[in-house]
């Protein structure tokens, strides 16, 4: 199986700040990485696919960097509401997996 | 507009049985690859397996933690998803969530129901 290592796994961080998280793979995945947002109790949400393709409605303050078996989110100006827990997910292979999570809380 | 609606979560005892149910609406169910997730409490996320569209013959795909016990199946009749588990272990308790496999231009999860609650406990 692909692992996926997340870091770090929490992040304190205030309003504004330039925010950046790492997903490496266990072995190369080429760029099937997405990352996805999750606040407490829902779903998660995609916001990255392809390790660099926006989705669809998601700030442009978000952006995905990476290829092969290191990945980079990077949230340019932290928002208020980018207070949540980041997953990010390798495709390439089955089991398909995920990294283990990095949660992002105010300072 | 996609919609995935899970059912059938539940309280269920240790050794037992449970069928889970995703309805699905907003797009043409037969042509996705659609899969399940599942989320320990206060836990990350777990890929559980897969069932393909018509074009990959609805071949199923499953984590080596559920081979076996868990059957992953659709009915394009219904437009509707179904995880059967069986012989449940209290580390099955878990939010379990059904998600669609986007089928251009990249194969990741573009869309999450809202997630049902398994408890397995005695």
């Amino acid at each position: 199986d692909i692992q996926m290592t997340q870091s770090p796994s929490s992040l304190s961080a205030s309003v504004g700040d330039r925010v950046t998280i790492t997903c490496r793979a266990s072995q190369g995945i080429r760029n099937a990485l997405a990352w996805y947002q999750q606040k407490a109790g829902k779903a998660p949400k995609r916001l990255i696919y392809a390790a660099s393709s926006l989705q669809s409605g998601v700030p442009s303050r978000f952006s995905g960097s990476g290829s092969g078996t290191e990945f980079t989110l990077t949230i340019s100006s932290l928002q208020p509401e980018d207070f949540a827990t980041y997953y990010c997910l390798q495709y390439n292979t089955y089991p398909l997996t995920f990294g283990g999570g990095t949660k992002v809380e105010i300072k | 507009e996609v919609q995935l609606v899970e059912s059938g979560g539940g309280l269920v005892q240790p050794g037992g049985s449970l069928r889970l149910s995703c309805a699905a609406s907003g797009f043409t169910f037969s042509d996705y690859n659609l899969d399940w997730v599942r989320q320990a409490p206060g836990r990350g996320l777990e890929w559980v397996g897969r069932t393909g569209s018509k074009a990959n013959n609805y071949a199923t795909e499953y984590a080596a933690s559920v081979k076996g016990r868990f059957t992953i199946s659709r009915d394009e009749s219904k437009n509707s998803l179904f995880l059967q588990m069986h012989s449940l272990k209290t580390e099955d308790t878990a939010v379990y969530y059904c998600t669609r496999v986007q089928t251009y231009n990249d194969f990741s999860f573009d869309y999450w129901g809202q997630g049902t609650l398994v408890t397995v406990s005695s």
